[in-house]
C-alpha cells in the first residue's frame, strides 16, 4: 500500500513568511510524529500526536511551531513568520499504534520537505 | 547530556566487502535501538532493530550487535553492494518513565557509507 507522503517536496519562503507543510500517514496508523533535520545531521524530534491528541510538542522550537492533527489522519506542521534558522528538511513519520508497547512499533518516514527560508 | 552518536562520519568500502558502522550511546536506561538507512532526498528506511536484552540480531545482509557494558551499537553489512551507498543512522527509542511508552526517536549524526564499484 501507498507509504506516507509529504507536500510540498521543496518550499522556498521569504523570511517573515507563514508556512503549511502537510502528512498523510499510512491509513490506520494511530501514531505520527514530525521530526527536524538540519543538513548533515541527524533528525531530531518535534512533536508526537495519537490519532488527534497532541501528546508531546515538547521537541517545538519556539511558539512559531504549531501542529495539528484534526481528524486523527492527515497532520498539518504551521510554521508562523519563518526565520532563515527554520531551513531544514522537515519529515513525518507513523507507526500502527496498535499494541502496549508503542515505543518499539517501527516508524515509517515520507520523503520530507524542504525548507528554505531567504 | 544524554546523546546517540556515532565514531565515524564516513565510510569508504570496495563492493562486496563488510561494512561495519559504530553507534556509542550514553543512556544507559536505554532499551531499543533502530538503525535507518537515509538515501538522498529520502526520508530515513527502517533497516534493523534490537532490544536491549538481546546482544545480536541478524537479518538479511546485516546484522546488528548490542554491547550495553560499553555502550555501543554496530551494524554489520554483508558484501556490500553500491545500492548501500547511504547516511546511516542509529536511533535510540527512549521509553517515558512512569507512562505509556510511544516511541519518540533519538537519532545520532549518522554516517555516509560510499561503495566503490
Amino acid at each position: 500500500g501507498a507509504g506516507v507522503s509529504q507536500s510540498p517536496r521543496y518550499k522556498v519562503a521569504k523570511r517573515g513568511q507563514d508556512v503549511a507543510l502537510r502528512c498523510d500517514p499510512i491509513s490506520g496508523h494511530v501514531s505520527l510524529f514530525w521530526y527536524q533535520q538540519a543538513l548533515g545531521q541527524g533528525p531530531e524530534f518535534l512533536t508526537y500526536f495519537q490519532n488527534e491528541a497532541q501528546l508531546d510538542k515538547s521537541g517545538l522550537p519556539s511558539d512559531r511551531f504549531f501542529a495539528e492533527r484534526p481528524e486523527g489522519s492527515v497532520s498539518t506542521l504551521k510554521i508562523q513568520r519563518t526565520q532563515q534558522e527554520d531551513s531544514a528538511v522537515y519529515l513525518c513519520a507513523s507507526s500502527p499504534g496498535m499494541t502496549s508497547g508503542f515505543s518499539e512499533e517501527t516508524q515509517y518516514f515520507g520523503p520530507g520537505t524542504r525548507l528554505l527560508v531567504l | 547530556g544524554e546523546s546517540v552518536g556515532l565514531h565515524l562520519p564516513t565510510l569508504s568500502v570496495q563492493e562486496g566487502d563488510n561494512s561495519i558502522i559504530n553507534c556509542a550511546y550514553s543512556n544507559s536506561a536505554s532499551d531499543y535501538f533502530i538503525w535507518y538507512k537515509q538515501e538522498s532526498g529520502k526520508g530515513p528506511q527502517f533497516i534493523i532493530d534490537i532490544r536491549s536484552n538481546m546482544d545480536k540480531r541478524q537479518g538479511q545482509r546485516v546484522t546488528v550487535l548490542l554491547n550495553k557494558t560499553v555502550k555501543h551499537l554496530s551494524l554489520q553489512i554483508a558484501a556490500t553492494q553500491p545500492g548501500d551507498s547511504a547516511v546511516y543512522f542509529c536511533a535510540e527509542n527512549r521509553r517515558r518513565g512512569g507512562g505509556t511508552s510511544y516511541g519518540k526517536l533519538t537519532f545520532g549524526q549518522g554516517t555516509i557509507l560510499t561503495v566503490h564499484p
